[in-house]
């Protein structure tokens, strides 16, 4: 079975700084998707980004970068130029593609973040 | 752009009530997804639906039942409520069997168990 971990649950970042969260985990298969989401004070899930396991390039939205080391099964995200509304608890997930794309998603634990004025 | 809708937001019930809780999916999605959130918690997959058919179950008690209607709309049925059910049950749709794989959510139906 598929497992995520997130081993930080609490990270602080100074506003307009740069922050990593982690994010790793186990699988077997070799074909799948990684995906960030973002959860502010509201509870809605927000889809941040999101990597191809078959896409050696580090997917990239705007301030939001990933790295993305497949042999490591480690997936971190980067958040440059840190805004007070990036404050969340970001969630890890993966998702299978071994049966097309109605799989479902595997949560890490997530990490709560907190920007500093 | 139009994004998934559940409804209804908010649910107080006692225990031993049933609860009903709908989700329409974004336009031409045809897969839906539900997951547990408890407090503090990750979400939790309970159960998918793609073109009507079950596609995936998780750890979905068997006091709550699912389905997804002609329309892809869903419903998730839970009767025989307890406290340890009061969470936040997110809905998601994706469009299955096409090159999008992303599951985009609702904001979710806060249930509580009194």
């Amino acid at each position: 079975a598929q497992t995520v971990t997130q081993s930080q649950p609490e990270m602080s970042v100074q506003e307009a700084e740069t922050v990593t969260l982690s994010c790793t985990y186990d699988t077997s298969e070799s074909d799948y998707y990684l995906f960030w989401y973002k959860q502010p004070p509201s509870r809605q899930m927000i889809l941040v980004i999101r990597q191809e396991a078959y896409k050696q390039q580090n997917a990239t939205e705007n301030r939001f970068s990933v790295n993305f080391q497949k042999a490591a099964k480690s997936f971190s995200l980067k958040i440059s130029d840190s805004q007070l509304g990036d404050a969340a608890m970001y969630f890890c997930a993966y998702r299978s593609a071994r049966f097309g794309n109605t799989d479902k998603l595997i949560f890490g634990t997530g990490t709560r973040l907190q920007v500093f004025p | 752009a139009a994004g998934v809708i559940q409804s209804p937001r908010h649910l107080i019930k006692e225990k031993r009530e049933t609860a009903t809780l709908k989700c329409y999916p974004i336009p031409r999605h045809d897969t839906v997804y539900w997951y547990q959130q408890g407090p503090g918690q990750d979400p939790q997959f309970l159960i998918s639906f793609y073109e009507k058919m079950q596609s995936d179950k998780g750890s979905i008690p068997d006091r709550f039942s699912a389905q997804q209607f002609s329309d892809y709309h869903s419903e998730l049925n839970m009767s025989s409520l307890e406290l340890g059910d009061s969470a936040l049950y997110f809905c998601a749709s994706s469009l299955g069997g096409a090159a999008t794989d992303t599951q985009y959510f609702g904001p979710g139906t806060r249930l509580t168990v009194l």
